[in-house]
């Protein structure tokens, strides 16, 4: 069973610029997340969806950060006029579902704004 | 703000020794524990789940946990070079939509020196 996928695993893009990072979830897992991860903050939850409706995205930046997914097989988040300090490591997991399960996560998405 | 604080920051034991990790929840809402590792270049991977008071014990990996004081604790027994690491804990909810979202703890660096 293939595990959470991310893509692409590395990115350089310039200020300004929209950076849009892709995930792919374990098939059956009804929740997905986002998280960023930084040496400085450390993990921190962006948002998530369950059945692919947005359930909470308490931690999103709200200007110009933005999450969506289309269909049960993919999720994307998108950062619009990006920062040098949007640089981070961007984690997407899934879970089954439910209070109490596991989240899986992926390998990651490094961002790194110029 | 919900936060876990994790202690220590890096921790460095010889092979064969014993590695410990503390967390300490700020809200008592928090009901699910879980040990994240994390391995550099990939993303975190779950160890184990703690969900009520006591010790649970899986191989060589043991946790703790004790709700009134809000403190959950991790050892690891007979450590391994392999097992040098990023250490998280992380809590979520018990309610409503946001149920299963994780909390994450700033993370301790596990050196194991051969």
């Amino acid at each position: 069973n293939a595990g959470v996928i991310q893509t692409p695993r590395h990115k350089v893009t310039g200020k300004g610029q929209e950076a849009t990072l892709w995930c792919e979830p374990i098939s059956g897992h009804s929740a997905v997340f986002w998280y960023r991860q930084t040496i400085v903050q450390g993990l921190e939850f962006l948002t998530y969806f369950r059945n692919q409706a947005p359930i909470d995205d308490s931690g999103m930046p709200k200007e110009r950060f933005s999450a969506q997914m289309p269909n049960q097989s993919h999720s994307t988040l998108k950062i619009q006029s990006t920062q040098p300090q949007d640089s981070a490591v961007y984690l997407c997991a899934s879970s089954p579902g439910g209070t109490g399960n596991t989240l899986y996560f992926g390998e990651g998405s490094r961002l790194i704004v110029v | 703000q919900q936060k876990v604080q994790q202690s220590p920051e890096s921790l460095s034991v010889p092979e064969g020794g014993m590695a410990s990790f503390n967390c300490t929840s700020s809200d008592r809402n928090f009901q699910y524990f879980w040990w994240y590792r994390q391995h550099s270049g990939e993303g975190p991977k779950a160890l184990m789940s703690i969900f009520s008071d006591g010790d649970k014990k899986e191989g060589r990996f043991t946790a703790h946990l004790n709700k009134a004081s809000l403190h959950v604790s991790l050892h690891i027994r007979d450590s391994q070079p392999s097992d040098s690491a990023l250490y998280f804990c992380a809590a979520s909810f018990n309610y409503g939509g946001s149920g299963n979202k994780l909390i994450f703890g700033t993370g301790t660096l596990l050196s194991v020196k051969p």
